[in-house]
């Protein structure tokens, strides 16, 4: 089984504090997603990578930005968070060419207050 | 105007009965179609996929396309409590920078009651 995992659960951080959201996954797959989930606007897709020390833009890349230093570790970064950034994020990984067939993490419920 | 739009519900309907959850889209180019279905608490998972117009069927699930409309549907048949979840429609782009990248919808809440 794919088994996508993220540091946190829960999180919870001060406004302007640098917040590393971390994902690992276990099944060598090249590409590698952030999204965040807000009530009524679904999944909003942040960054995504389809190699190592790759990174293209998504949909809200505004205040993000992304490491992708090892093939299966891809990482979030706040630079400076703000309250309009609590969500629920996830990471998602799927295979070379099959990138529709996305294998999604737990989440992290960021709060910033 | 939403690339993915969903009818948001939520939807109740019967243990037994069909339900029907929509989607359309806006990008005339996009070719291939996706169905997530997300429980209460927990990630999105694949369910099904649609690449041609027309109907594909899997169990109890049939993805219907209709890229004339830009509309896309997902049916189930014989609804059990176990299908309660939010379903997310995702659409991938045709071509260019969004090459790959999925746009999903905001989900529609189903519950099927008993």
């Amino acid at each position: 089984d794919v088994k996508v995992t993220q540091s946190s659960r829960y999180l919870v951080k001060r406004t302007g504090e640098k917040v590393f959201l971390e994902c690992v996954q276990d099944m060598d797959h090249e590409n590698m997603f952030w999204y965040r989930q807000d009530p009524g606007l679904g999944l909003r897709l942040i960054y995504f990578s389809y190699d190592v020390k790759m990174k293209e833009k998504g949909d809200i890349p505004e205040g993000y930005s992304v490491s992708r230093e090892k093939k299966e570790r891809f990482s979030l970064i706040l630079e400076s968070a703000s309250t309009n950034q609590t969500s629920m994020y996830l990471c998602a990984s799927s295979p070379p060419g099959r990138n529709y067939e996305q294998y999604f993490g737990p989440g992290t419920r960021l709060t910033v207050t | 105007q939403k690339e993915v739009e969903q009818n948001s519900g939520p939807l109740s309907v019967p243990e037994g009965a069909i339900a029907s959850l929509n989607c359309t889209y806006s990008d005339r180019g996009s070719q291939s179609f996706f169905w997530y279905r997300q429980y209460s608490g927990k990630s999105p998972e694949l369910i099904m996929f649609i690449y041609s117009n027309g109907d594909k069927e899997d169990g109890r699930f049939t993805a219907q396309l209709n890229k004339a409309s830009q509309y896309v549907s997902l049916l189930i048949r014989d609804s059990q409590p176990s299908d309660s979840a939010t379903y997310l429609c995702a659409v991938r782009g045709a071509g260019g920078t969004s090459y790959g990248k999925l746009t999903f919808g905001q989900g529609t809440i189903l519950t099927v009651h008993p």
